[in-house]
């Protein structure tokens, strides 16, 4: 059972480029979303979805996109990347808000570094 | 107000000494309480929740916490800290809000 898989682990871009970041579930799982961490800041919620075809932002949405064309899959597409982007993203999935008392499955993370 | 506080970044303790670690949460948030660690250069796993029920949760790695309504807390504990519970620990609340993160060091 895989859980939740992300890539690329590292990735370097430059100021200006776009880039998608995979995420991707193998439980089932209603619920997704997309954190930055930032040290002493925590994770801070970007994008989230609680089902195919459904997505809202967060707490900090602003230069990025995604969609949720499959239960599976919840890409994160940062459109034009800038230095302020650098930091590490975790990709989450869970049962969703229907079953609050459960949690969250998180991948290993996607370092990136924007230069 | 934030959904999630933890108080005190970093906490350093010896090897074998008490591990405490504070997290308070906002009332207004269903009281579904959770604790995360994140060992360095991984993803969060879950260490114990609280839903309903018995008020004393036991996690993983002979950690604790206690959900007390009367105070909004939910304070992480154990007994006698390991070499190995070197790690980053979040406390988190229903909807997938987290606090800050409270880095944890044990001195040998």
């Amino acid at each position: 059972n895989a859980g939740v898989t992300q890539t690329p682990k590292f990735q370097v871009l430059k100021t200006g480029q776009s880039m998608t970041l995979q995420c991707a579930q193998d439980m089932n799982h209603e619920y997704m979303s997309w954190y930055r961490q930032d040290p002493g800041m925590g994770l801070r919620l970007i994008h989230y979805s609680v089902g195919a075809g459904i997505t809202d932002q967060g707490e900090v949405p602003n230069g990025y996109n995604v969609s949720r064309s499959t239960t599976e899959d919840f890409p994160l597409r940062l459109l034009s990347a800038a230095p302020s982007q650098t930091s590490v993203y975790f990709c989450a999935s869970s049962r969703g808000t229907r079953a609050p008392n459960t949690e969250a499955f998180f991948g290993q993370g996607t370092r990136l570094t924007v230069v | 107000a934030q959904s999630v506080t933890q108080l005190g970044s970093h906490v350093s303790v010896s090897e074998g000494a008490l591990v405490l670690l504070r997290c308070n949460y906002s009332s207004s948030v269903p009281p579904y309480l959770f604790w995360y660690v994140q060992y360095p250069n991984q993803g969060l796993q879950l260490l114990l929740k609280y839903t309903t029920g018995a008020t004393l949760v036991k996690g993983i790695n002979g950690f604790e916490a206690e959900f007390k309504k009367s105070e909004t807390s939910f304070h992480l504990t154990k007994p006698s800290a390991h070499m190995s519970d070197a790690a980053e620990y979040f406390c988190a609340v229903w909807g997938g809000r987290f606090g800050a993160g409270t880095r944890l060091t044990v001195k040998p």
